[in-house]
């Protein structure tokens, strides 16, 4: 019972390299959302998606990127890494707007 | 915009006992859904209780229950016999129920400790 797999768990960049975090989810929910969560500072809103073909910002899309091309996939794009980026990423899913997220493990990410 | 306060960031209990743990928010909405999820030290987040606004009767999920309070915005989560598994990061957190509006606005989230 898979949910929500997020890779790679750790990933260390250096300034001005770019990668992708992958987030797949075998639940068939339309909703899916990358939060990213610094120390003491909560979650918040990177990028979201209602259904394939369909993304919009959240609260702090700047520096990234996300593309919904099928249900299952909803991978985040950093172009240009930067110290600023270093934290850990959620991906999430749900069903509806319901509210109940179902997230993945996490992705450290670090940029030095 | 909606905001989430947890102004409690850490607390402590001791194994069995009861504790508390405090949320307020600020919409100028009628209709929402409250959440408190929790975040083991493994990192992945879960759900453990979801409030409608529009429902008077607390929801209760086993050990946990919630005291929702419309006027004043206040939604406190009480977890009974605490054990030693309930250690985590608690997140309470917001989303409308208005069309476009499928976001989710978290407060910074609380630390429970359970001392054995």
């Amino acid at each position: 019972n898979a949910g929500v797999t997020q890779t790679p768990k750790f990933r260390i960049l250096k300034i001005g390299q770019s990668m992708t975090l992958q987030c797949t989810q075998d639940m068939n929910h339309n909703y899916m959302y990358w939060y990213r969560q610094d120390p003491g500072m909560g979650l918040k809103l990177i990028y979201y998606s209602v259904g394939a073909g369909i993304t919009d910002k959240g609260e702090v899309p700047n520096g990234y990127n996300v593309s919904r091309s099928t249900t299952e996939d909803f991978p985040l794009r950093l172009e240009l890494a930067a110290p600023s980026q270093t934290s850990v990423y959620f991906c999430a899913s749900s069903y509806s707007n319901t509210g109940e997220l179902f997230f993945g493990e996490g992705s450290r990410l670090t940029v030095l | 915009a909606q905001t989430v306060t947890q102004s409690q960031p850490e607390m402590s209990v001791q194994e069995a006992e009861t504790v508390t743990l405090s949320c307020t928010y600020d919409t100028s909405e009628s209709d929402y859904y409250l959440f408190w999820y929790k975040q083991p030290p493994s990192r992945q987040m879960i759900l453990v209780i979801r409030q409608e606004a529009y429902k008077q009767q607390n929801a209760t999920e086993n050990r946990f229950s919630v005291n929702f309070q419309k006027a004043a915005k206040s939604f406190s989560l009480k977890i009974s016999d605490s054990q030693l598994g309930d250690a985590a990061m608690y997140f309470c957190a917001y989303r409308s129920s208005q069309g476009g509006s499928e976001k989710l606005v978290f407060g910074k989230g609380m630390k429970l400790t359970v001392n054995p």
